[in-house]
C-alpha cells in the first residue's frame, strides 16, 4: 500500500532552536518527494523536491534529505524562527501519475 | 507570476443553497486540483483537469460540480451540500499532467467553507 508516515505529530521548540522532522514512505514505483510548508488556513507552499538520484537540497534555513534505500526523508529547520510555526508535510509522487500522497504533517510550534 | 488565487476567502452556506468557488493561474498550467483538507488532516485529492477536461473525479458526490471554463479558470459548484463538507478547499496548478509526476503543485490559499 502507498503510504507516507511523518513523525513526530507536533514538536514544541525555542525560538533560534534547530529541529528534524522524519518522513517514511512505502509508495513505489517512486518519482519524487517534496517538503511543503503549510500556515493554519492557508495552502501548502512548496520548500524542496527531489528525485531519486538527490539525497540533499537546500532552501535557505531548510535542508531535506533522501534515502531512495530506506525510503526515508528528513527535514532539517536550522535557526528556526517564530514564522516557521506551521505544519510540514512530507508528499510523494508515484512514477507516470499525477496523484500526490500526502503525509499526514507534522505540526511544529515555536516559542519565543 | 508563481500565484493561485481563490475566492471567497471564506464561505458560509446553508444546506439549501447553491454557491461557487472560483480558482485563478496565470502561470500558463494546464493541469489544475481542487483538494478538500480537514482540520488537521491532508489535503484529499478531489478533482483533477488537464487542458480543460476533466481527468481525474476522485468519487466526489455530485453535490459538488467541477467546471473549468478556459485554461486559467477552475470552479467548484456547489449545492445541498452537508455540514460535514465543512472544510477548506483548496485549488492546485502544475504545468501538466503527463510528466511522470515531475511536476511541483502550486497551491492556492483556499476557501474556507462552513455548512450550516
Amino acid at each position: 500500500k502507498n503510504q507516507v508516515e511523518q513523525s513526530p505529530q507536533s514538536l514544541i521548540i525555542l525560538e533560534g532552536k534547530n529541529c528534524t522532522l522524519q518522513c517514511n514512505y512505502t509508495v513505489s514505483p517512486f518519482s519524487n518527494l517534496r517538503w511543503y510548508k503549510q500556515d493554519t488556513g492557508r495552502g501548502p507552499v512548496s520548500l524542496t523536491i527531489m528525485t531519486f538520484s538527490e539525497n540533499t537540497k537546500s532552501n535557505g534555513r531548510y535542508t531535506a534529505t533522501l534515502d531512495a534505500d530506506t525510503k526515508q526523508s528528513s527535514l532539517h529547520i536550522t535557526a528556526s524562527q517564530l514564522s516557521d510555526s506551521a505544519s510540514y508535510i512530507c508528499v510523494v509522487s508515484r512514477y507516470n501519475t499525477d496523484k500526490l500522497i500526502f503525509g499526514t504533517g507534522t505540526r511544529l510550534q515555536v516559542f519565543p | 507570476d508563481t500565484e493561485v488565487t481563490q475566492t471567497p476567502k471564506h464561505l458560509v452556506m446553508g444546506m439549501t443553497n447553491k454557491k461557487s468557488l472560483k480558482c485563478e493561474q496565470h502561470m500558463g498550467h494546464r493541469a489544475m486540483y481542487w483538494y478538500k483538507q480537514k482540520a488537521k488532516k491532508p489535503p484529499e485529492l478531489m478533482f483533477v483537469y488537464s487542458y480543460e477536461k476533466l481527468s481525474i473525479n476522485e468519487s466526489v458526490p455530485s453535490r459538488f460540480s467541477p467546471e473549468c471554463p478556459n485554461s486559467s479558470l477552475l470552479n467548484l459548484h456547489l449545492h445541498a451540500l452537508q455540514p460535514e463538507d465543512s472544510a477548506l478547499y483548496l485549488c492546485a496548478s502544475s504545468h501538466s499532467i503527463w510528466t511522470g509526476g515531475q511536476e511541483t503543485q502550486y497551491f492556492g490559499p483556499g476557501t474556507r467553507l462552513l455548512v450550516l
